[in-house]
C-alpha cells in the first residue's frame, strides 16, 4: 500500500505558459502533502507543505504566485507551474503522509519539466 | 531554520564492507529522521527512520544512530551489496513538517 502517483511525468512547454502537475495519493488519504524540486545531481527542496483545507505553506525564497498549489482533496495536490521560464526547468517531485501511517513520507515517481 | 549537512559527499566501498554516512543539524526541535535510497531515475524510499527519543534503530543489515545532543545521525549499511548503490540523503523534521534533505551521499558498492 501507500502509492503516490504523479502526473504527467514529463511535460514540455513555452516559455510564458502554465503547466499543472497532479499528485494523488492512490490509496491512502493524505492528511500532508509536500512539493519538491530536484535538480540533477542535487538534493530534494522542500517548495512547500500543504494540508488538506488549508493554504499551503512555503518555504522561504519560493514565490506564492509563480508555484500555485491546491489540496482539494485528501487524496489530490496540485502544482501550477505559472508563466513558466526555462530556469523553472527540474524535477518535482510530491509526496504524501498520513497521521494514521505515522511520519513516514510516501513520494511520488516525479514529474520532469522543461520549459523551451 | 533548519541546516542540514551530510558527509560524505561520495563513498565507495568493497561488496562486503561497511558504510557509514553522517548528518548534522541545526535545530534542536528537529525530533523524525528519516533516511531514504534513491536509485537513478526512481523516486526516494524510506529505508530506516529515527525518532529522537531512540538513540539506535536496525533493520537488518541497516541501522541508524542519533545523537541528540551532538545534533548528529549517521547511517550504518552492513555487508554492503552493488544494490546497495546509490545516492543516500537524511532528513529531519519537526511534527511532520519542514523536511530538510541533507545534500546527498551517492554510495558505490564495488564488486
Amino acid at each position: 500500500g501507500a502509492v503516490v502517483s504523479q502526473h504527467p511525468s514529463w511535460v514540455i512547454c513555452k516559455s510564458g505558459t502554465s503547466v499543472k502537475i497532479e499528485c494523488r495519493s492512490l490509496d491512502f488519504q493524505a492528511t500532508t502533502m509536500f512539493w519538491y524540486r530536484q535538480f540533477p545531481k542535487q538534493s530534494l527542496m522542500l517548495m512547500a507543505t500543504s494540508n488538506e483545507g488549508s493554504k499551503a505553506t512555503y518555504e522561504q525564497g519560493v514565490e506564492k504566485d509563480k508555484f500555485l498549489i491546491n489540496h482539494a482533496s485528501l487524496t489530490l495536490s496540485t502544482l501550477t507551474v505559472t508563466s513558466a521560464h526555462p530556469e523553472d526547468s527540474s524535477f518535482y517531485i510530491c509526496s504524501a503522509s498520513s497521521s494514521g501511517r505515522g511520519d513516514e513520507q510516501f513520494f511520488g515517481p516525479g514529474t520532469r519539466l522543461t520549459v523551451l | 531554520g533548519e541546516n542540514v549537512e551530510q558527509h560524505p559527499s561520495t563513498l565507495s566501498v568493497q561488496e562486503g564492507d561497511s558504510a557509514v554516512i553522517k548528518c548534522t543539524y541545526s535545530d534542536s526541535a528537529s525530533n523524525y529522521f528519516p533516511w531514504y535510497k534513491q536509485e537513478l531515475g526512481k523516486r526516494p524510499q524510506l529505508i530506516i527512520d529515527i525518532r529522537s527519543n531512540v538513540g539506535e534503530k536496525k533493520d537488518q543489515r541497516i541501522a541508524v544512530t542519533l545523537n541528540k545532543t551532538a545534533k548528529h545521525f549517521s547511517l550504518h549499511i552492513t555487508e554492503t551489496q552493488p544494490e546497495d548503490s546509490a545516492v543516500y540523503f537524511c532528513a529531519a523534521s519537526y511534527l511532520r513538517q519542514n523536511f530538510v534533505f541533507g545534500p546527498g551521499t551517492r554510495l558505490s558498492v564495488l564488486p
